[in-house]
């Protein structure tokens, strides 16, 4: 079946414009997670949705980060006024639910430069 | 032999060599442990976890070594093949079992 989603596969930005990344997860996955992950450099989780409920935002670095998740399935991360330290690669992830966070299914990531 | 690259510690072993990563952890209350692959471009993908109650647990070419004592975690492979080249990165999960918090990662490159 298919697997986790994510477009655009490359972002080129310049310093101050707003992008949005968007993560499609495994149908009927209930939880759905978004990693920001620098080069070389390990996972850094950044949100966690888990079907209604209100999402675990613990991770974001600064208010210029949100995220959606829509009729829970598609999220949107959104990143205002992108400063050059925000290039990196986001990955997103799905699992069945909650409790199934041990085994996450990532997508292929979006490499984001911000100029 | 290991030894520290730019970026990430770099294992090098040659095709057929068992190769073993090695993974230190901080929180003593995680319930899993799992070791996760990342090929180039791609995104982590799951190779195997180990309950906090175990020690050692087996899979396909793959052991997963867990002591608790040293909060360390280790992956074993055996037969390493140019196909296990990747990065390799241990994470572990609480109770709630909701997000994973992942190492720095280890690349493992194998030569034919």
């Amino acid at each position: 079946g298919a697997g986790v989603s994510q477009s655009p596969s490359n972002k080129v930005t310049e310093k101050g414009k707003d992008v949005e990344l968007r993560c499609d997860p495994i149908s009927g996955h209930t939880a759905l997670y978004w990693y920001r992950q620098s080069l070389g450099q390990g996972l850094e989780f950044l949100i966690y949705f888990q079907g209604n409920s209100a999402p675990d935002k613990s991770g974001l670095p600064s208010d210029r980060f949100s995220a959606e998740r829509t009729g829970g399935s598609v999220s949107t991360l959104t990143i205002q006024r992108t400063q050059q330290e925000d290039s990196a690669v986001y990955l997103c992830a799905s699992s069945y639910d909650g409790t199934s966070g041990k085994t996450q299914y990532f997508g292929p990531g979006t490499r984001l430069l911000v100029l | 032999g290991e030894s520290v690259g730019l970026h990430l510690p770099t294992l090098s072993v040659q095709e057929g060599d068992n190769s073993i990563i090695n993974c230190a952890y901080s929180n003593s209350a995680s319930d899993y442990f799992i070791w996760y692959k990342q090929e180039s471009g791609k995104g982590p993908q799951f190779i195997i976890d180990i309950r906090s109650n175990m020690d050692k647990r087996q899979g396909q070419r793959v052991t997963v070594l867990l002591n608790k004592t040293v909060k360390h975690l280790s992956l074993q492979i055996a037969a390493t093949q140019p196909g296990d080249s990747a990065v390799y990165f241990c994470a572990e999960i609480g109770g709630g079992y909701s997000t994973l918090t992942f190492g720095k990662g280890t690349m493992l490159l194998v030569s034919p």
